[in-house]
């Protein structure tokens, strides 16, 4: 299995709501990140877990909490969004999270947030 | 810091014309270099990579080599396709720690 998979793929969400965003890797990688792309833009670091413990957490705010219940999953849990939070979320993973990336990231396909 | 710099879009290219997306970057030590594509809709697939100076990395047609001289790693392919239209987003990992640094993306669009 060599796929990062996110669930769901779309997600319509009210400022009051609370949602979770999952993600699921079985590559054995032991670093899994979760990045925002806003339309047109590149994606941009929010947090990063390596070997289950959150090593970066790039002044997320807190309506963003991260979980990793194990070395294959990956959960953003959502509170009181903003629309301005509408995004494309994806999460990706690589073999570790310090050293050389010489393999790269590999990425699910997103899930698109709309916070209305 | 690490930094790249992408060539703006839109690139827009009938079928079968030539490729190049340049891109610049900087960083300290010796990076990995990396070109990711991303269809509609989609999130980002790793396209080809090249981990030191003077490699090329090749896939599906596109062609980019690391040239450590020029801080380059310019994206080519000989004959673009309608499929080939997407955003490709050049990356750069360095070796001492820090996550990848991705440059703005290209928007390619390729008409019949």
């Amino acid at each position: 299995d060599t796929e990062v998979t996110q669930t769901p793929k779309h997600l319509v969400m009210g400022m009051t709501n609370k949602k979770s965003l999952k993600c699921e890797q079985h590559m054995g990688h032991r670093a899994m990140y979760w990045y925002k792309q806003k339309a047109k833009k590149p994606p941009e670091l929010m947090f990063v877990y390596s070997y289950e413990k959150l090593s970066i957490n790039e002044s997320v705010p807190s309506r963003f909490s991260p979980e990793c219940p194990n070395s294959s999953l990956l959960n953003l849990h959502l509170h009181a969004l903003q629309p301005e939070d509408s995004a494309l979320y994806l999460c990706a993973s690589s073999t570790y999270a310090l050293g050389p990336p010489a393999h790269g990231y590999t990425f699910g396909s997103g899930t698109r947030l709309t916070v209305v | 810091g690490n930094s790249v710099t992408q060539m703006e879009g839109p690139v827009t290219l009938s079928e079968e014309a030539f490729l190049t997306i340049n891109c610049t970057y900087t960083a300290t030590g010796y990076p990995s270099l990396f070109w990711y594509v991303q269809y509609p809709g989609e999130g980002l697939q790793l396209l080809l990579k090249a981990t030191k100076a003077d490699d090329k990395g090749s896939n599906k047609g596109f062609e980019a080599t690391y040239r450590k001289e020029t801080t380059s790693f310019h994206l080519e392919k000989g004959s673009v396709q309608v499929s080939d239209s997407a955003v490709y987003f050049c990356a750069l990992g360095d070796n001492a720690g820090n996550m990848l640094t991705f440059g703005g993306g290209t928007r390619l669009m390729v008409k019949p």
